[in-house]
């Protein structure tokens, strides 16, 4: 199976900052890549497919790149409903996850 | 509007078996591939199995390949989860999840777009 690495596991931000959580794929994925966004006791939900396309609802301030192996997940301006884990997904062969990035208030 | 219900967790003894369902409701059923995620208590997400929308494919993570089996039902519109022979580390709730996007190949994989509540499955003597 492809293995997916997120860094860092924790990151400890303040509002307004900008702020990157960067994913690895173990093998080539082209854009397979989505990132889901998860609240304590609520289920994930789906912020970017195809490595860079935003989700309906979304807020502009998330933005995805990257290809192949290397992917990234940025949040221009953190805002107070932005802290919460997120997680990489692979869809290229099956749908395994990354362990997941916690962003908490520094 | 798009429902995902999961039914059927509890608690089990190891090695035992148990059979999850996921009754869904408020899109074309027969269009989408569905999955089952799980989440260990303060822990990350494992993608667990899938299926494409005919039903004709499935795929399992290595983890529960060979004890698990997903099957759905058109006239239900419900996919289940077989599991057998659980162990402690099968201890999670399961999601279960909607592909975003419809795929036209066995050999097409989508991000999920709906989950449903989940339903806790504890494997303990």
């Amino acid at each position: 199976d492809i293995e997916m690495t997120q860094s860092p596991s924790t990151l400890s931000a303040s509002i307004g900052d900008r702020v990157t959580i960067t994913c690895r794929a173990s093998q080539t994925i082209s854009i397979w890549l989505a990132w889901y966004q998860q609240k304590r006791g609520k289920v994930p939900k789906l912020l970017i497919s195809g490595s860079s396309s935003l989700q309906s609802g979304v807020p502009s301030r998330f933005s995805g790149s990257g290809s192949g192996t290397e992917f990234t997940l940025s949040i221009s301006s953190l805002q107070p409903d932005d802290f919460a884990t997120y997680y990489c997904q692979q869809y290229h062969t099956f749908q395994t996850f990354g362990q997941g990035t916690k962003v908490e208030i520094k | 509007e798009v429902q995902l219900l999961e039914s059927g967790g509890g608690l089990v003894q190891p090695g035992g078996s148990l059979r999850l369902s996921c009754a869904a409701s408020g899109f074309r059923f027969g269009a989408y591939g569905m999955s089952w995620v799980r989440q260990p208590q303060g822990k990350g997400l494992e993608w667990v199995s899938g299926i494409t929308y005919g039903g004709d494919t499935t795929f399992y993570a290595d983890s529960v390949r060979g004890r698990f089996t997903i099957s759905r039902d058109a006239s239900k519109s419900t996919v289940d989860l077989q599991m057998n022979n659980l162990s402690a580390e099968d201890t999670a709730v399961y999601y279960c999840a909607k592909w975003g996007e419809q795929c036209h190949s066995s050999t097409c994989y989508k991000p999920f777009d709906y989950w449903g509540q989940g339903t806790l499955v504890t494997v303990s003597s």
